[in-house]
């Protein structure tokens, strides 16, 4: 099984709003990763999780906030976001860091 | 610098009319190229990873190639449930960890 879940599925906030996406994964897997995607792009790394301890973070701003309570779950925590945001958010999990990268359906966020 | 680029852009098909999509890769050193399908709204879908030279995959209707510069996703008499856009991208050796550079995709269009 090669299953990641995420919720919501579609998301639409105000830009004082703070909310939650959640990825989760019980396929062992000890790296997980979420991306933004805008329409026609491909994705964009925005951080990196190996066993549960941040690795990278790819210069995303501090209004997003990701954890990673355990090694099966990965949020990203929302506030105070600009419509620029809005996007396909994507969380993806890999054995390792170096393995293959198996995607979850993705969260559509708009914000207004 | 580290690159990746697809072609075409978009392809349009009939049925049953094979072809072949682009992958081309400037990386300092390969560690992986990783083939993905993505429909619209989707997550991306996994459907090869390669790793060296002359390496080959396949999986139904598609096959996957891989040469020191480039690979090809051939898909043979397609049909309309194929058409999606197909995502190319590697992972380069001393890059961030799990960091993949993707292209831009090729859309592919199957006609009935």
């Amino acid at each position: 099984d090669t299953e990641v879940t995420q919720t919501p599925k579609h998301l639409v906030m105000g830009m004082t709003n703070k909310k939650s996406l959640k990825c989760e994964q019980h396929m062992g897997h000890r790296a997980m990763y979420w991306y933004k995607q805008k329409a026609k792009k491909p994705p964009e790394l925005m951080f990196v999780y190996s066993y549960e301890k941040l690795s990278i973070n790819e210069s995303v701003p501090s209004r997003f906030s990701p954890e990673c309570p355990n090694s099966s779950l990965l949020n990203l925590h929302l506030h105070a976001l600009q419509p620029e945001d809005s996007a396909l958010y994507l969380c993806a999990s890999s054995r390792q860091g170096a393995d293959t990268q198996y995607f979850g359906p993705g969260t559509r966020l708009t914000v207004l | 610098e580290d690159q990746v680029t697809q072609s075409p852009e978009a392809l349009r098909l009939q049925e049953g009319e094979s072809s072949s999509l682009n992958c081309s890769y400037t990386v300092s050193g390969l560690r992986g190229l990783f083939w993905y399908r993505q429909d619209p709204g989707k997550g991306p879908e996994f459907l090869f990873t390669l790793y060296s030279a002359g390496e080959e995959k396949e999986k139904e209707r598609l096959k996957a190639t891989l040469t020191k510069k480039e690979s090809f996703l051939h898909i043979t008499a397609p049909k309309p449930e194929d058409s999606a856009t197909y995502l190319c991208a590697v992972q380069a050796h001393g890059g961030s960890q799990g960091n993949l550079i993707f292209g831009k995709g090729t859309k592919l269009s199957v006609k009935p």
